[in-house]
């Protein structure tokens, strides 16, 4: 089993409506938990960090999970601009700095 | 953005010959990482280093060197270059402020695609 596992999508949102999709990962010691963002054929951007309580940025919500060891990524009204790969990234938990990041959920916003 | 630059951002070359990639950082930032992405593979950590001359692997670090000389540079050689190598190598940099709960929180320079005939 992989350290952290996305569903790979993709995930066909119609312009404006709600996608939400999960990561899971196995290490209950992890305690950093990043969403990126990635365009075809350029660097992973950060998208936002997830604290326990949950956090929003805009149009954007991430939760985390620790009793099911998942945190979720919430996108709302959405534009096709947020068209993209979405990449999950948690710490290692015995190694500081050291992430293991999923192989990312492709989201396509259609008009 | 963060200031990191990759170069060469593109490069073809031959088997069994050695390739440099080059990680160049203006942040002061203490980590530096060198990951490869494919598909179906996700960023896979190949060397990191957490000061200068302080490397350690990652998980894919066969066939891979690293040295930093200078906070700013972080150098990845591919010591005789394979067809399995062919990839899009990221570097990234992390602060690295133990004390700071968001200081691990990795940034990413724009990639150098490397082709392996």
């Amino acid at each position: 089993r992989k350290e952290v596992e996305q569903d790979p999508g993709p995930f066909n949102v119609p312009e404006g409506a709600t996608v939400a999709f999960n990561c899971t990962y196995s290490n209950s010691a992890s305690q950093s938990f990043f969403w990126y963002r990635q365009d075809c054929r350029k660097e992973p951007k950060l998208l936002m960090s997830v604290y326990s309580s949950g956090n929003e940025d805009g149009r954007f919500t991430a939760q985390l999970n620790r009793a099911s060891q998942y945190i979720s990524l919430l996108i709302r009204d959405s534009k096709l601009s947020d068209s993209a790969t979405y990449l999950c990234a948690v710490n290692r938990g015995d190694s500081w700095g050291k992430f293991q990041f999923g192989a990312g959920t492709q989201v396509v916003v259609t008009p | 953005d963060a200031g990191i630059t990759q170069s060469p951002r593109h490069k073809v070359t031959e088997t069994g010959t050695p390739v440099t990639l080059r990680c160049h950082q203006t942040e002061n930032h203490r980590y530096m990482y060198w990951y490869r992405q494919d598909p179906g593979h996700g960023l896979r950590l190949i060397h990191y280093s957490y000061g200068v001359k302080d490397t350690d692997k990652g998980e894919v670090s066969d066939g891979y060197s690293v040295s930093r000389s200078k906070t700013e540079d972080f150098l990845l050689t591919l010591e005789s270059a394979t067809s399995s190598q062919t990839s899009v190598y990221f570097c990234a940099i992390s602060e690295g402020v133990v004390t700071s709960v968001s200081t691990d929180t990795q940034y990413f320079g724009p990639g150098t695609r490397l082709t392996v005939l």
